[in-house]
């Protein structure tokens, strides 16, 4: 069925490092991956996405690669800060009637100061 | 920046009550959605509604879940008898179809508590 499966499910790293975390997907007609921040009691906030028919994007400190053979895409988060602690979700777009998205189950990351 | 809003942010209800959870979705999104979040869990998708009604739902989403756009602005979600095992984090999101995909954005939350 539809999954999507996500590493690690927690990471600690030293602020200024990088972090990354990875996703998998199971439906290979999804052709819209997001990333949600989630901050401790607030809902998850769209941090960046990307589409199939790219193979990277970045946005300041982060970027977001996809291999759409391999099914495999992935968050980079470069100069960690410890604001970017929170828990990570990657997220792949099933395509049924409206989309509705498959979550991963969550990375949370903690940034040392 | 345009936000969806939910409220109320916590409620705690009795098993076998009714509640209502309501949600103002982005004023010109038409693709409303239910998700929920057990504790320490992923968040799973329930329902998604258009056009005045269901598009897709969830296992999840039994005869117990209900949801209704009353007016022009609100997005509700009812669960008619509540169980303890509802207990859960529930979070609307809308979107808006952007070159293809729906780009969805959250709102903040409504903790639900069965006791």
């Amino acid at each position: 069925g539809e999954n999507v499966e996500q590493h690690p499910s927690t990471l600690s790293v030293q602020e200024g490092d990088s972090a990354v975390i990875k996703c998998t997907y199971s439906d290979s007609a999804s052709n819209y991956f997001p990333w949600y921040k989630q901050e401790l009691g607030k809902g998850p906030q769209l941090i960046i996405d990307i589409r199939s028919n790219v193979g990277e994007k970045k946005d300041q400190r982060i970027a977001v690669t996809l291999n759409k053979t391999a099914k495999h895409f992935s968050l980079h988060i470069t100069e960690t800060q410890p604001e970017d602690s929170a828990v990570y979700f990657c997220a792949a777009e099933m395509k049924t009637s409206y989309d509705k998205v498959i979550f991963g189950p969550g990375t949370s990351l903690s940034v040392i100061p | 920046e345009p936000e969806v809003t939910q409220t109320p942010s916590h409620q705690v209800t009795q098993m076998g009550q009714e509640v209502i959870l309501r949600c103002v979705p982005i004023s010109n999104h038409l693709y409303f959605y239910w998700y929920r979040q057990i504790l320490g869990q992923k968040v799973e998708f329930l329902v998604s509604f258009y056009n005045n009604e269901i598009s897709e739902k969830s296992e999840i989403f039994d005869d117990q879940f209900s949801v209704e756009r009353p007016d022009g602005s609100n997005f509700t979600l009812k669960i008619r008898s509540t169980k303890l095992e509802d207990s859960a984090m529930y979070f609307c999101a809308s979107s808006v179809n952007r070159g293809g995909v729906y780009v969805q954005y959250f709102g903040p939350g409504t903790r639900l508590t069965v006791t």
